[in-house]
């Protein structure tokens, strides 16, 4: 079964530059999300998307930004990076069900490195 | 303020043994509570997951207990075995609340001795 991809794998940059992360939701997925993992950390949600609108808003500093597109695949961007930003990324993808609660999928991350 | 709290932060258990993580929730509008288990450079994977409408969900080993007036869940992994090492997340949200996402415990490395 086809699962949530992300790219890059892994990610250094230098402080001050700017890294875009991409994620590609399961196939009819039409919800993305993207959480934030620090090292012995639990995940922080970010942000979502629900039918390429931002839906909900988590601890995503100014820096950041995202979107998701017509294919619903969704790009992070992180500019002025600081050294704080080293983390894993992880996007999820869900199909949005009108009653209950639609199961995240993850993605198996992205690491950002930044020197 | 962590909405969901969990413990214990580590937990060692021996093979064949039971093991038992606990998570207390603040907010009432939560009414979907998964877990999920998580191995060293993976991404989170569900695991099991249930709604405060039932009280125990079992899939195979693993069993959830709620209990709505407490506002707490367990995760009990039952003949725990050296391959379910790993860090266990619980995690809340409200379903109606459209794309909300998770809010997650800080996390129990469990390690299963052989």
């Amino acid at each position: 079964a086809a699962g949530v991809i992300q790219s890059p794998r892994h990610l250094i940059k230098e402080k001050r530059e700017t890294a875009t992360l991409k994620c590609y939701p399961i196939p009819r997925h039409d919800t993305v999300y993207w959480y934030q993992q620090g090292p012995g950390q639990d995940p922080q949600f970010l942000i979502s998307f629900y039918e390429k609108m931002q839906s909900d808003k988590g601890s995503i500093p100014d820096r950041f930004s995202a979107q998701q597109f017509s294919d619903y695949h969704s790009e992070l961007n992180m500019s002025s990076l600081e050294l704080g930003d080293s983390a894993l990324y992880f996007c999820a993808s869900s199909f949005m069900a009108t009653f209950g609660a639609n199961v995240l999928t993850f993605g198996a991350g992205s690491r950002l490195t930044v020197l | 303020q962590q909405q969901v709290k969990q413990s214990p932060q580590s937990l060692i258990v021996q093979k064949g043994g039971i093991s038992i993580i606990n998570c207390a929730y603040e907010n009432t509008a939560f009414d979907y509570f998964p877990w999920y288990q998580q191995f060293p450079g993976k991404g989170p994977a569900l695991l099991i997951a249930i709604r405060p409408d039932v009280s125990e969900k079992k899939e195979g080993r693993f069993t959830i207990s709620f209990n709505k007036s407490a506002k707490q869940f367990s995760l009990h992994i039952m003949d725990s075995q050296p391959g379910d090492s790993a860090t266990y997340f619980c995690a809340a949200r409200n379903s109606g609340g459209g794309a909300d996402g998770l809010t997650f415990g800080k996390g129990t490395h469990l390690i299963i001795q052989p």
